[in-house]
């Protein structure tokens, strides 16, 4: 089955930009995965849907500082022009015809 | 836009059944969507439950599985989480969610649920 890794935490300044990676297993690497936003004591906000092509669906209100890539197993969120509202944790998400499976999630702070 | 709202005993005795509805509004149940239950322990990070479509089909978290039952109403446009021979670790916060396009693309608030006697 499909397994995410995560990075445990990231930092970086207000202002400045940041990537996020997650990482598909070997035999995976064609998924396409979703990223969610989760803000201390709040539900999960989904942010986007990103193919292995690099292409990516934004939810609604999502600010255009976000965006997402690709590469191999490799996906990326960026998100430029830090606020600090963007810190958080966050989650990627895969699934196929049998199961859905999260990563362990990155813990952002902005410095 | 569709929302979606938990409910449910905040507390549950080790043993017991853990029992949680989700209301769906701005939506039916019944459109071409799966609905997910996750759950997040205190501090720790999200973990699939399973979920239903409304045709009755299910798939479930393979470590859950032989504890989980997951149900819909469409008369009510809700769906249902049963968790049986709950014990501490079962503690967490428990959300719904629908999918759209393969991924999770909407969740509910999430409700707290206490395993303690």
């Amino acid at each position: 089955q499909p397994v995410l890794t995560q990075s445990s935490s990231a930092s970086a300044s207000l202002g400045s930009s940041v990537k996020l990676t997650c990482t598909l297993n070997s035999g995976h690497s064609g998924y396409s995965i979703a990223w969610h936003q989760q803000r201390p004591g709040k539900a999960p906000r989904y942010l986007m849907m990103l193919q292995d092509t690099g292409n990516y669906i934004k939810g609604s209100g999502v600010p255009d500082r976000f965006s997402g890539s690709s590469s191999g197993a490799d996906r990326y969120l960026t998100i430029s022009n830090l606020q600090s509202e963007d810190e958080a944790d966050y989650y990627c998400e895969t699934w196929d015809s049998y199961t859905r499976v999260f990563g362990g999630g990155t813990k952002l702070t902005v410095l | 836009q569709v929302q979606l709202q938990e409910s449910g005993p905040g507390l549950v005795k080790p043993s017991g059944t853990l029992s949680l509805t989700c209301a769906v509004s701005g939506g039916s149940i019944t459109s071409s969507n799966w609905w997910s239950w996750v759950r997040q322990p205190p501090g720790k990070g999200l973990e699939w439950i399973g979920e239903i479509y409304h045709s009755g089909s299910t798939k479930y978290n393979p470590s859950l599985k032989s504890r989980v039952t997951i149900s819909a109403d469409k008369s009510k446009n809700q769906f249902s989480l049963k968790l049986s021979s709950v014990t501490a670790a079962d503690t967490a916060v428990y959300y719904c969610a629908r999918e759209n396009s393969g991924c999770l693309g909407g969740w509910g608030q999430g409700t707290l649920v206490t395993v303690s006697s």
